[in-house]
C-alpha cells in the first residue's frame, strides 16, 4: 500500500485566495483525520470523518476552514480565503479501527502551506 | 481544560545511554496512549500503544510505562542511537467521540 498520499507536498499562496488541500486514504480504513501542525500550537486536530461523514468539526478554527469527503478514497481540506496566520503543515490521517479501541493513525507528509 | 505536557522541548543524549521522555496529563481519564515518532518533514509513525490496564509495555529497545494515578507515561529508549534522533510525540484519546490528541512533543537528540 502507498500510505496516506497528500498533495501538493507544498503550497506558497497570496493573502485573500483559495486554497484547497488534498488526501487519499489507505484503502479500506474508514476514519479520517485532519490535522495542522505548527511551532507554537503542535498538532492540532480540525476535523474527522467516519465513513465519509463528518463527526467532529470543532477543530476548524472558522468558516473559512471547510472539508469534504465526497468518498471513501478523497477528502478535501479548503481555506477561502487564506491568511498569512494559516501558514502551517497540514496533515491527513487515516484510521481503521473505531478510536475507542486503540485504533492507530496513519499520516501522509503533510502539505506545507505559505500564506504571503 | 484537559491538557498533555512533554516534559521539555529538546532532550540530548549521549549514544549508548538510555533516554526517557515524559508525558504528563491532566482532566483526562483516557483508555489508552500512544506514542508517535516525527522525522524533519514528514509525519508523525506511530511506534506504540498502552492500554490503561498495562502498566508498561514493551517493543524492542522501546519501553513505555503508563501510571494513570499520577497522570503520566514514561518513554524509554535503551541503548540509543543517533538514528533515535527525532521528535516524540505521545497522544491521548479525548472524550466519547475518541479525538487523538497530542502533545507537542519532545525532540530527542542522540550524540555519537
Amino acid at each position: 500500500d502507498a500510505g496516506v498520499i497528500q498533495s501538493p507536498r507544498h503550497e506558497v499562496t497570496e493573502m485573500g485566495q483559495e486554497v484547497t488541500l488534498r488526501c487519499k486514504p489507505i484503502s479500506g480504513h474508514d476514519y479520517l483525520f485532519w490535522y495542522r501542525q505548527t511551532m507554537m500550537r503542535g498538532l492540532e486536530l480540525l476535523i474527522y470523518f467516519n465513513n465519509n461523514v463528518p463527526i467532529d468539526d470543532s477543530g476548524m478554527p472558522e468558516d473559512r476552514f471547510s472539508a469534504k469527503m465526497p468518498n471513501a478514497s478523497f477528502s478535501t481540506l479548503k481555506i477561502q480565503p487564506s491568511e498569512p496566520r494559516d501558514s502551517a503543515v497540514y496533515f491527513c490521517a487515516s484510521s481503521l479501527q473505531d478510536r475507542g479501541l486503540g485504533g492507530k493513525l496513519f499520516f501522509g507528509s503533510g502539505t506545507q502551506l505559505s500564506v504571503l | 481544560s484537559q491538557k498533555i505536557e512533554q516534559n521539555s522541548e529538546a532532550l540530548n543524549i549521549q549514544e549508548g545511554k538510555t533516554a526517557t521522555l515524559t508525558c504528563n496529563y491532566t482532566n483526562y481519564s483516557p483508555a489508552y496512549l500512544q506514542w508517535y515518532r516525527q522525522d524533519p518533514g514528514r509525519g508523525p509513525v506511530f511506534l506504540l500503544l498502552i492500554r490503561e490496564n498495562e502498566k508498561e509495555k514493551r517493543k524492542e529497545r522501546l519501553k513505555v510505562t503508563f501510571d494513570t494515578t499520577l497522570k503520566q507515561s514514561l518513554f524509554h529508549i535503551t541503548a540509543s542511537q543517533p538514528a533515535d534522533s527525532a521528535t516524540y510525540l505521545c497522544a491521548l484519546v479525548r472524550g466519547s467521540q475518541g479525538n487523538l490528541i497530542f502533545g507537542k512533543g519532545t525532540k530527542l537528540s542522540v550524540k555519537p
